[in-house]
Formats: structure tokens, sequence, C-alpha cells
């Protein structure tokens, strides 16, 4: 019954590979996100998605790139893996854009070596 | 400066004190404030949701919004162990989706 869940938990992969991490609610939310976590625990927003459109597009490199095939799912594609990627990605879902009470999946933890 | 600072602690205090959280900002056109909560190696949890200035309490916890001053504030009564974690204040202008967080502070709750 979990509300927002994402697959993997962990990822770890070498320099250069392409990898996904997949996002899915079964909360009936509009709104999807994707966020960073970086080392230093400072949480940023890279994408967000309304409905399958995309909304929010932050200066993210085109490397990653997200996918929302329905309102449920959102998934996020990296290409060409760099050290600096190596964070924890969290996804997220609101009831409808604007509205700030997210609810977060427990995070997929990357690092790429 | 940054749009919010935070300060990232770490808080230690014994259990039954009370907390105080804080957040400074300086984007006067924030207008919806939020806490979360978050435990090692788990996502961050919505703890309380405001509008505006003026308190909101729910349970132990209270937010406090004072606009004039760009502050918001958590107060935590009566701490518990199980209170340890990351609190990390956010905030975002209304009908923009783009929520802005703090770093987040580490309490400790010593039994």
């Amino acid at each position: 019954d979990t509300a927002v869940s994402q697959t993997p938990k962990y990822l770890v992969t070498q320099m250069g590979n392409d990898k996904s991490i997949k996002c899915e609610q079964n909360l009936g939310h509009d709104t999807m996100y994707w966020y960073k976590q970086d080392s230093k625990k400072f949480l940023k927003i890279m994408f967000s998605y309304n409905n399958k459109e995309l909304i929010i597009n932050e200066t993210v490199p085109n490397r990653f790139s997200p996918k929302s095939p329905d309102k449920a799912h959102l998934n996020l594609h990296i290409n060409s893996l760099e050290l600096g990627d190596s964070a924890v990605y969290f996804c997220a879902s609101s009831p409808q854009q604007g509205l700030g009470g997210y609810t977060f999946g427990s995070g997929t933890r990357l690092t790429v070596v | 400066q940054k749009e919010v600072e935070q300060d990232p602690g770490p808080l230690s205090v014994p259990e039954g004190a009370i907390v105080s959280l804080n957040c400074t900002y300086s984007n006067s056109a924030f207008q919806y404030f939020m806490w979360y909560r978050q435990y090692s190696r788990k996502g961050p949890e919505l703890l309380m949701y405001t509008y505006s200035s003026g308190n909101k309490e729910d349970g132990r916890f209270t937010a406090q919004v004072d606009k004039s001053s760009k502050y918001i504030s958590l107060f935590i009564r009566d701490s518990q162990p199980s209170d340890s974690a990351t609190y990390l204040c956010a905030m975002t202008p209304p009908g923009n989706d783009k929520i802005i967080f703090g770093k987040g502070t580490r309490l400790h709750i010593l039994p």
C-alpha cells in the first residue's frame, strides 16, 4: 500500500553507463516531481509533470530525461552517467499543481564509480 | 543571499525539552510554508503546511510564520527520541509548483 514507490532503492554503476529510475504513485495525484538530494542533504527540484505534461525543467543537464507514460508514473532516465550524478533521487507527488503538500518516495541512492 | 536559510545544526536537546527550529527567507512572494521531517535513509514527510502569517498547531507541533520578518519557526513540545531527524523548511509563492527547501536542521533528542 506504498503511496509513492521508487525502484531501485540502490543503484551502483560505472561512469558512462545509462540507467533508469522508476516511480509510481497510487494516490491519484495529478502532479509528480523528481528531486535530487546531494551529499550535503540539499534538496533541489529537477522536473515536475502535471498529468503527463512537463511543467518544470530546472537547469539540469540534458543527459537527464524524464518520461511520464501516464499520470501515475514518472520515470527518470540518465545517459552517460558522471561521478557528480551520485546523489539520492526522490520522486514526489502532490494533489494538484501549485499545492505544496508533497508525498515523497523513499529515494534511490545512486552511486557512480 | 540564498532564498532560504536554515542552520544545519546538529541541534542536541534532552528529552522533554521544547525544540525551536527556524528558517529565514528573502523572497517576499512566498506564501505557502511547510515543514518536512526526514529520517535517515527515508524520504521527507510533510509535517505542517501553513499559509500566510500566524500560528498553526498540530499535536506537539506548532508552526509559526512572521512574514514581516521573513522568518518561520517550528516548535516541538515534549520532545521525544523518536523526533530525532532532519527537519526541512520549504516554501513557495502561490500558484508556483517550485518549492524551495532549506538545507535542513539535524535534531538529536537525548534520552
